[in-house]
Parts: structure tokens; sequence; C-alpha cells
């Protein structure tokens, strides 16, 4: 069980469009999820944190207005990079915890975007 | 901000050999989960230690904590080359963030 599925998997877009990630809780419902972002050989950064129902919260540094998170259901979070940039060219990772955060977060497959 | 910070930042060894990663933090949390990646590829949850655990074991992996020094360890024995990834540790307190890493290859 705890399976979080991201589409795609991969991604290859044009500067100035826009892109949406999505993270879907499989076998649990998930009032929280996560994204992180993670440079080449580097640690994941949290970007936000994605609540059911509300805004989510974002990390310092991370631009609401550019990374536009959507959690419209208990079991789908979406990612939206908007207006793409080159240098917004990462490996994105979801998670989310089935058990209240007692048994640690399942993630996603991470999507790899690459900004042209 | 709460991340830990692992070391060493990479470790290469021999195949067999136990490899031991380490992991500091900063400040309280409620537990400390260490997880693997492989190049490119999503996360795996190895292992959650709870703040009132000191030692638990799964398999070949061997975790320790030290909530006095805000220390965690990692030690995988027997290594074999399929052991080969990133190995991060995770701190779980008001936040969930990620230390730095440690990029483990295991020559066969």
């Amino acid at each position: 069980g705890a399976v979080v599925s991201q589409h795609p998997s991969w991604v290859i877009c044009k500067s100035g469009t826009s892109v949406k990630i999505e993270c879907r809780s499989l076998d649990f419902q998930a009032t929280t999820m996560f994204w992180y972002r993670q440079f080449p050989k580097q640690s994941l950064m949290l970007m936000a944190t994605s609540n059911e129902g509300s805004k989510a919260t974002y990390e310092q540094g991370v631009e609401k207005d550019k990374f536009l998170i959507n959690h419209a259901s208990l079991t789908l979070s979406t990612l939206t990079v908007t207006s793409a940039h080159p240098e917004d060219s990462s490996f994105y990772i979801c998670s989310a915890s089935p058990g209240q955060r007692l048994y640690g977060y399942t993630f996603g497959s991470g999507t790899r975007l690459t900004v042209v | 901000s709460q991340q830990g910070e692992e070391d060493p930042q990479a470790l290469s060894i021999q195949e067999g050999e136990n490899a031991t990663m380490n992991c500091s933090y900063k400040t309280s949390i409620n537990n400390l989960q260490w997880y693997r990646q492989n190049s490119g590829r999503g996360l795996v949850h190895l292992i959650l230690i709870r703040s009132n655990e000191r030692e638990k074991h799964s398999g070949r992996l061997r975790v320790t904590l030290d909530t006095s020094k805000k220390s965690s360890s990692l030690l995988i024995t027997a290594s074999r080359a399929a052991d080969t990834a990133s190995y991060f540790c995770a701190t779980d307190a008001s936040q969930f963030y990620f230390g730095t890493g440690t990029s483990l290859t295991v020559i066969p």
C-alpha cells in the first residue's frame, strides 16, 4: 500500500509556457502533500506544503506565482510551473504520508522538467 | 532551517565492506528517516526511527539515533554493488527537511 503516483515522469517545454505536474495518492487520502525540487547532485529542497481545500504554504524564497499549487481533492495535488524559464529545469518530487506522519513518507517517482 | 547534514558527502567502498553514514540536525524532532535515491529516480523510504528509540534494524541496515547529540547513523553491512545510490536523512519536526545526502559507491 501507500503508493504515490506522479505524472509526467519527464517533460520538455519551451520557455514561456506552463507545465502542470500531478501527484496522486493511489490508495490513501492525503490532506497534506509536499513538493520538492532537486538540482543535480544536490539534496531535495522543500518548495511548498500543499493543503487540501486551502492555500499552499510556500517556503521562503519560492515564488508562489511562479509555482502554482492546487490541492483540490484528498488524493490529488498539482504543481504548475508558469512561464517556465531554463533555470526552472530541475527534478520535481512530491510526497505524502498515509499515516499521520508516523510511518514515513511515500514519494512519487519524480518529474524531470527541461525548459528549452 | 531544520535541515540535516550528512557526512561524508561521498563514500566509495569495496563490495562486502560496511558503509557508515552520519546525519546531524539542529532542533528537536519527532522522528528521523533515511531514504535512498538511485540516480535520477524518486526516493525510497528505508527506515524510520522515533525520537524515543536509540537503535533500529532492518535487514542489512542499522540505524542509531542520539538525540542528545542530535545525530543519527546509517550502517549498511556487507554492501553490494546494488547499494550504490545517494542516501538522505530526513527529520520530521514541525516541518520535514532533507539532509544534503551521502553518495555511496560500492565497487564490485
